[in-house]
């Protein structure tokens, strides 16, 4: 079956400092891969996405993410953080075998963003 | 891309009762679907709410509880039928028109049962 890992459930940063979100899929077909962000109590946001397109996609608020094939990685990162990161960010694939288009979600990271 | 209206945005019901969800897409969409987003956790994908014919429903939930409509391209309901405390979770309806696009959420409806 097709799927994401996300393979921390919380990352700490420092504002400032870079952000990495790492998220590895599983998929027996070339798939869409999407970035999305839940603020608290908020709904969710696109982050970026890939759909077999430049495989270094640049994304809202400095994100950006590079799709490596040959790892099944899609990992998130940015330069900076900032307070405002803070949030839950969900990997998700859409494998491209199914009619419907499925979004798969990933179990999600929070980002915890210092002072 | 699409904005999603969803609503009500959160709502404390009594055990036995049902509580409809709405959802308001301003394009026409080809696709709409309902998530379950329990305390905690990352998003379960309830049904694919087709326009016109009867909703395409995961393993695990079935339509007699979680009734959903979709009258036309930019409108769909979820129906939360004879609830329990089980059921407490953000609900969150999704729109899209393909994967270039991405796909939009609404903002959610956060259900408590008591």
């Amino acid at each position: 079956a097709q799927s994401v890992t996300q393979l921390d459930s919380h990352v700490s940063v420092s504002e400032g400092t870079p952000v990495l979100l790492r998220c590895n899929y599983s998929s027996s077909y070339s798939p869409s891969l999407f970035w999305y962000v839940q603020h608290p109590n908020k709904g969710l946001q696109l982050l970026l996405k890939y759909t077999s397109a430049a495989t270094l996609v640049k994304g809202i608020n400095g994100f950006e993410a590079e799709f490596k094939k040959s790892e099944t990685s899609f990992h998130l990162t940015k330069p900076s953080a900032h307070m405002s990161d803070a949030a839950e960010y969900f990997c998700v694939v859409i494998p491209m075998n199914t009619g419907f288009q499925k979004l798969v979600f990933g179990t999600g990271t929070r980002l915890l963003v210092s002072p | 891309s699409a904005v999603i209206s969803q609503k009500p945005s959160r709502d404390i019901c009594q055990r036995g009762t049902s509580l409809t969800i709405q959802c308001q897409v301003d394009s026409q969409v080809t696709m709409m679907f309902w998530y379950r987003q329990q305390p905690g956790q990352s998003l379960t994908l309830i049904a694919t709410a087709n326009q016109g014919s009867e909703a395409t429903y995961e393993s695990g939930f079935v339509i007699d509880k979680f009734p959903i409509s979709r009258p036309n391209l930019t409108f769909s309901t979820l129906t939360v039928s004879n609830m329990s405390p089980e059921d407490s979770s953000i609900y969150l309806c999704s729109a899209g028109t393909g994967t270039n696009y991405g796909y939009t959420f609404g903002s959610g409806t956060r259900l408590t049962v008591v």
